[in-house]
């Protein structure tokens, strides 16, 4: 089974910085998808950003990029010129690709809360 | 384009009782799956559903039960209602053999 950590409760970073949060995860497959979800206080869960296992490019999405370590199995997300707007819970999230064992299925972190300071 | 939809937006049961909840889905799109988010928790993975039948399931036990009808639109039913159930449970679409999940904003269910 697939697992998911991020090792940071909390994150707290002023507007217009750049923070970094940390996500590593555990696989035996080679096939896959990494993901970060953003989830504010709204409740509803926006896609941030996602990462293909086979194209070895890091993402990136705006102000948002990710640093993908595969033999690491390391994802972090890294976003620029913070926003108070940005504020929200974040998980780093895990899907099998195509003929695996959880495709379509998310296996998600515990989750960083992220505060934006004016 | 109509985005995933969920109701009620809250519920509060009392233990032992049973509740459903309702997802329709993002247009267009044919899979649906169910996710239950403990208070300051990731979401788990409950089970999905396609063409009206369960596609994979996570650990949860029996008594957590779903439904797909023929508009794609699912109900998540859950009986003998525990206190540990007390959860925001999110619904997700998604077009079949695609990694994008399209999320709705969820019903937060209370077990007193």
């Amino acid at each position: 089974a697939q697992t998911v950590t991020q090792s940071q409760p909390e994150m707290s970073v002023q507007e217009a910085e750049t923070v970094t949060l940390s996500c590593t995860y555990d696989t035996s497959e080679s096939n896959y998808y990494l993901f970060w979800y953003k989830q504010p206080p709204s409740r509803q869960m926006i896609l941030v950003i996602r990462q293909e296992a086979y194209k070895q490019q890091n993402a990136t999405e705006n102000r948002f990029s990710v640093n993908f370590q595969k033999a690491a199995k390391s994802f972090s997300l890294k976003i620029s010129d913070s926003q108070l707007g940005d504020t929200a819970m974040y998980f780093c999230a895990f899907m099998s690709g195509a003929g695996g064992t959880s495709y379509g299925k998310l296996t998600f972190g515990q989750g960083t809360i992220l505060t934006v300071h004016p | 384009e109509t985005g995933v939809t969920q109701s009620p937006t809250h519920l509060i049961k009392t233990r032992g009782q049973q509740v459903t909840l309702r997802c329709s889905s993002q247009s267009g799109h044919n899979t649906v799956s169910w996710y239950q988010q403990a208070l300051g928790q990731g979401p788990q993975f409950i089970f999905q559903y396609y063409r009206e039948e369960e596609n994979g399931r996570g650990n949860f036990p029996p008594r957590f039960s779903g439904l797909q009808f023929p508009n794609y639109s699912s109900e998540l039913n859950v009986n003998a209602l525990e206190l540990d159930d007390s959860a925001l449970y999110l619904c997700a679409s998604s077009l079949r053999d695609t990694y994008e999940q399209y999320f709705g904003p969820g019903t937060r269910l209370t077990v007193t």
